[in-house]
């Protein structure tokens, strides 16, 4: 059973396109993240939701915006995307907000 | 300003070694600190969490310890396999913020 889940795993679009790319768990967790990982691979937060609430929203272009429809989905919306939105894009979820994470398996965004 | 540093430099050993990870932290107060394990092409994995009134901590062949005097966190695995080949991460929050945030990883090679 998978336990966190992204949806696309490769997405390949070119600069000003809209994209969204997808997030489920089935552990039950009350959190859920997103983090950016660079070609350095810099694992940076961006948003974090507890119970369908955001609580965490680092400095992010508002072209970025996180939607979370119920407590087991987080989605990532991106407009008029950029070349430097190129990155591997991770969800995550704890079971609260002070305990470890669960990664998924991270979706590769090429912007061109 | 805030910083996490983990040794850039691949760490390579023999198998069947001790491998030990440094993760050093400053103008942190953090509550806890976790260590995490990534392969290539795959989210990072939880391995171990250390709370700040624990002195050292301990999973099979895996061992954390947290000094926040030095401010430091050591991760060791003991009778290292290939299979342990990875990047380790540590990662802390920021002083009661909820905000987690990576170290970039040390990459451990181990040599059959």
């Amino acid at each position: 059973d998978t336990a966190v889940s992204q949806t696309p795993k490769y997405l390949v679009t070119q600069m000003g396109n809209d994209k969204s790319i997808k997030c489920e768990q089935n552990l039950g967790h009350d959190t859920m993240y997103w983090y950016k990982q660079d070609s350095k691979k810099f694992l940076k937060i961006m948003f974090s939701y507890n119970n369908k609430e955001l609580i965490i929203n680092e400095t992010v272009p508002n072209r970025f915006s996180p939607k979370s429809p119920d407590k087991a989905h987080l989605n990532l919306h991106i407009n008029s995307l950029e070349l430097g939105d190129s990155a591997v894009y991770f969800c995550a979820s704890s079971p609260t907000r002070v305990y470890e994470q669960y990664f998924g398996p991270g979706t590769r965004l090429t912007v061109t | 300003s805030q910083k996490i540093e983990q040794n850039s430099e691949a760490l390579n050993i023999q198998e069947g070694k001790t491998a030990t990870l440094t993760c050093n932290y400053t103008n942190y107060s953090p509550a806890y600190l976790q260590w995490y394990r990534q392969d290539p092409g795959r989210g990072p994995v939880f391995l171990l969490l250390i709370r700040e009134n624990e002195k050292e901590k301990r999973k099979e062949r895996l061992k954390v310890t947290f000094d926040t005097t030095l401010k430091q966190s050591l991760f060791h695995i003991t009778a290292s396999q290939p299979a342990d080949s990875a990047t380790y991460l540590c990662a802390l929050e920021s002083g009661g913020s909820y905000i987690p945030t990576f170290g970039r990883g040390t990459s451990l090679i181990v040599h059959p």
